[in-house]
């Protein structure tokens, strides 16, 4: 059974850089039918998409959170990482790391597999 | 503001079939598939749905999803207690190039 499993600081300060990683295991992260994602979750808000990568490196961000987005891969250790910098109170959310696998059928990544979700909180 | 418009709000009681709609656009429901997520508090979401109408493996008959135009919805019939959840649409938007989510639906089991 495949798990993901959110890893990083709960606190961050206003104007630092936020850093989260994602271990998965049950599974191999090196699969061309895989993306790996992140998305999170304001306090009693929605969701939303913050950005994708392959296991080769390819990346794919949201507009609005590009310009301080970094989203890394580390397939000999089955990980991939979120870094978010600039961060102000509007940042803290759970940020969850999630599986998309690819439908064949329609040619489009559907999100699977989530992470249970690491709470981070932007305070000084 | 979510670029994929939900109702706040649905209700029902045991027993009874609940629609919940999913309104979008030309870039994103209308020519991209839609998929649901079914979230209870404190957890990840759960994939419900996928391709507008396909059903993960272990998901009950009784979810079922559609897409006319840019509208997608989300029915559960027969009605369960268990069913009280926030639900979430979402898909691929092709002038954002990534993907954009509803802003979720709380469903109440009366």
């Amino acid at each position: 059974q495949l798990q993901l499993q959110e890893s990083g600081p709960g606190l961050v300060k206003p104007s630092e850089t936020l850093s989260l990683t994602c271990t998965v295991s049950g599974g191999s992260i090196s699969s061309s039918s895989y993306l790996w994602g992140w998305i999170r979750q304001p306090p009693g808000k929605g969701l939303e998409w913050i950005g994708s990568i392959s296991y080769s490196g390819n990346t794919y961000y949201s507009p609005s959170l590009k310009s301080r987005v970094t989203i890394s891969v580390d397939t000999s250790k089955n990980q991939f990482s979120l870094r978010l910098s600039s961060v102000t109170a509007a940042d803290t959310a759970v940020y969850y790391c999630a599986r998309a696998f690819d439908d064949t059928l329609t040619g489009f990544y559907v999100f699977d597999y989530w992470g249970q979700g690491s709470l981070v909180t932007v305070s000084s | 503001q979510s670029v994929l418009t939900q109702p706040p709000s649905a209700s029902g009681t045991p027993g009874q079939r609940v629609s919940i709609s999913c309104s979008g656009g030309s870039s994103n429901i209308e020519t991209n598939t839609v998929n649901w997520y079914q979230q209870f508090p404190g957890t990840a979401p759960k994939l419900l749905i996928y391709s507008n109408n396909q059903r993960p493996s272990g998901v009950p008959d009784r979810f079922s999803g559609s897409k006319s135009g840019t509208t997608a919805s989300l029915a559960i019939s027969g009605l369960q207690s268990e069913d009280e959840a926030d639900y979430y649409c979402a898909a691929w938007d092709d002038s954002l190039n990534g993907w954009v989510f509803g802003g979720g639906t709380k469903l109440t089991v009366l």
